[in-house]
């Protein structure tokens, strides 16, 4: 079946960028998607992509989509404390929404 | 006032009880939905309605029913709880002109089942 996956957990220091990577299966997506989630709250969605593009910029993010490898990932520069959250990836179009299991992302001074 | 409420937040309930969780929404969409979310796995889907009239599965349908019982709520009944329950549930919406990707979460309600 569909399937999407995240590494768990990431490490960064304040003022370096982040990565977080994703894959997913399904070759029919139309748009992949970043959810954040922080302490106590729902998902709150980030940004997302066309499967037809390469790239999407949104202020300090970045979103890169490899379709031949089925591969994505999101860039945030110059990350902050209060970019630690969860974040989540999510390969959807008009019927469905399928979530990784998420990417712990810790920022630490 | 937050667009996607959830009530209560925060449950704890015995085996076997039954038990109803709420969501209401003032975001005007027709798609709802109901998710749970256990560490390491992500979200999963219980089910999901595309307007009042319309109540689908999800992945994980089994032990769970739901009610529209307006567009703006949409409400996740547990008949007899078990611990395998225990679990993060979150309520969303979509609007139907974006389908399901850009959906709209709830604060969530934390469930345990003793």
């Amino acid at each position: 079946g569909e399937d999407v996956e995240q590494s768990l957990f990431l490490s960064v220091r304040e003022g370096d960028s982040s990565v977080i990577n994703c894959t997913y299966t399904d070759s029919s997506s139309t748009y992949l998607y970043w959810y954040k989630q922080e302490p106590g709250a729902g998902l709150q969605l980030l940004t997302y992509i066309f499967s037809n593009m390469d790239m999407k910029q949104d202020q300090r993010l970045t979103v890169l989509l490899n379709k031949k490898d089925k591969h994505l990932s999101l860039r945030i520069a110059d990350t902050q404390t209060g970019d630690s959250a969860i974040y989540f990836c999510a390969d959807g179009g008009y019927n469905k929404l399928i979530f990784g299991a998420g990417t712990r992302l810790a920022v630490h001074p | 006032d937050a667009d996607v409420t959830q009530t209560p937040r925060n449950r704890i309930t015995k085996t076997g009880k039954r038990i109803m969780l709420e969501c209401s929404q003032t975001k005007g969409h027709d798609r709802m939905y109901w998710y749970r979310q256990d560490p390491g796995l992500g979200l999963r889907l219980i089910y999901y309605s595309f307007d009042v009239k319309d109540i689908n599965k999800g992945e994980i349908s089994d032990g769970y029913s739901v009610s529209r019982q307006a567009q703006a709520k949409f409400s996740l009944s547990l008949e007899s709880a078990i611990p395998n329950q225990t679990a993060l549930y979150f309520c969303a919406t979509s609007a139907s002109t974006t389908g399901f990707g850009e959906q709209y979460f709830g604060p969530g309600t934390r469930l345990t089942v003793t």
